[in-house]
């Protein structure tokens, strides 16, 4: 069955730290990838996606994240984070051509101001 | 303001009770779909509609019971609950099912 592992559920960083937050899925076929972020009080939201082309994706607010096919992972950085950066994040993946997206459990990164 | 919008916001009931919830994407989008969020758990997709029909039913029990009557409604049709069943409902649309998912803001249940 398809499944999403994410490492680390809480992440305490302080401000201008670097961030990487690890994802690895279980699933050979063609795969789409997302990274959402639920900031508080806030809905879930895109962050980022990956469908086809290159591996390392750009996404909103200086995020990226890479997709390393050989080992089913789709990491997501930031150079140096800020206060705000502090939410929810979580990974999820689809099948190519299929119905499902699966999420996996979230990381709550908390930045120290 | 994500174009989804889920009614209500809150809702306690027992376990006796029926009741809906009830959601709305102004999107244009195609396809709808409910998960359940739980503390410390990941998000459980539950249904998934596209094209007002149902594609996806992830083995959830029977006392849940969507309906999509048209492609910017979804229902999810609530009787006899067990107290498990406390959690945070949410509702997303996409434009097909393979594409970015667009988030209502969630109804949070409480069954006594």
């Amino acid at each position: 069955a398809q499944s999403v592992s994410q490492h680390n559920h809480h992440v305490i960083l302080s401000e201008a730290a670097s961030l990487e937050l690890g994802c690895n899925y279980s699933y050979g076929g063609t795969v789409n990838l997302f990274w959402y972020v639920q900031y508080p009080g806030q809905h879930l939201q895109l962050l980022l996606k990956y469908f086809s082309g290159d591996p390392l994706v750009k996404g909103i607010k200086g995020f990226e994240a890479e997709f390393i096919k050989s080992k089913f992972s789709f990491n997501l950085r930031k150079p140096s984070v800020q206060w705000s950066d502090t939410a929810e994040y979580f990974c999820a993946v689809g099948r190519t051509g299929g119905f499902k997206t699966i999420f996996g459990a979230g990381t709550r990164l908390f930045v120290k101001a | 303001e994500t174009g989804v919008t889920q009614t209500p916001r809150h809702l306690v009931m027992g376990m006796t009770n029926k009741k809906s919830l009830k959601c709305e994407q102004h999107l244009g989008h195609n396809a709808m779909y409910w998960y359940k969020q739980s503390a410390k758990k990941p998000l459980e997709l539950m249904f998934v509609y596209s094209l007002e029909e149902r594609v996806e039913n992830n083995s959830v029990p029977s006392r849940f019971s969507p309906e999509c009557p048209n492609s910017s409604h979804l229902f999810l049709h609530l009787h006899t609950l067990q107290p498990e069943d406390s959690a945070l409902y949410l509702c997303a649309s996409s434009q097909d099912t393979e594409e970015t998912q667009y988030f209502g803001p969630g109804t949070r249940l409480l069954v006594l």
